[in-house]
């Protein structure tokens, strides 16, 4: 079984730009997080999709988005970077809500803003 | 709120010694614990986690885990370190079934 991938794996944006992270979880979980790890900061939650719906979110600015499409395939925005952006974005999927099921994380994309 | 905190965030320890990383929670409900392995330049991967059923969790790799109630406690053993388990521990604890609360990271280093 495949395991959850993102795509790109690393980029380099300026300051102002927008950019596009993809995410395809494990075949068949229908829930999709997304995390933000920086030295300073840690591991931060920023939100979580499920079945195509937003059901948490976390402390982030407006500039921050996203979103799951049917096959439950997510993307996130960032618009407007800024250099504190700079950080590597973790997704996670789990086959349901709950606990009860573990989430499974990809290897990241590295997000550098110059 | 729910919290995490992990004593030590860098611990250093020989080869076939015994690896202790701390992690204390703090949770008004019973808590889901985890605990992460990060291998350089890659994500997260579940080591073992505590869902209430037994108190003593074994993971992979010959790790596990003691859940204290009394001392709110989730600490991560291995009786023998191993070159390999060089990386960066996270604890974290399930917000509401939806998102991970991440301790600071412990970083284990291995010397021969």
């Amino acid at each position: 079984k495949a395991g959850v991938t993102q795509t790109p794996r690393y980029l380099i944006k300026t300051r102002g730009q927008q950019v596009t992270l993809s995410c395809s979880p494990i075949s068949g979980h229908r829930s999709v997080s997304w995390y933000q790890q920086t030295p300073g900061q840690g591991l931060q939650f920023l939100f979580e999709y499920f079945s195509e719906t937003q059901r948490n979110k976390g402390n982030f600015p407006g500039r921050f988005s996203g979103r799951q499409f049917s096959n439950s395939r997510s993307e996130m925005n960032v618009s407007t970077l800024e250099l504190g952006d700079s950080a590597l974005y973790l997704c996670a999927s789990r086959g349901g809500a709950g606990a009860d099921y573990e989430q499974y994380f990809g290897p990241g994309t590295r997000l550098t803003v110059t | 709120a729910q919290s995490v905190t992990q004593l030590g965030s860098h611990v250093s320890v020989s080869e076939g010694a015994l690896v202790l990383l701390r992690c204390n929670y703090s949770s008004s409900v019973p808590p889901y614990l985890f605990w992460y392995v990060q291998y350089p330049n890659q994500g997260l991967q579940l080591l073992l986690k505590y869902t209430s059923a037994a108190t003593l969790v074994k993971g992979i790799n010959g790790f596990e885990a003691e859940f204290k109630k009394s001392e709110t406690s989730f600490h991560l053993t291995k009786p023998s370190a191993h070159m390999s388990d060089a990386a960066e521990y996270f604890c974290a604890v399930d917000k509401a079934g939806t998102a991970l609360i991440f301790g600071k990271g412990t970083t284990l280093s291995v010397s021969s």
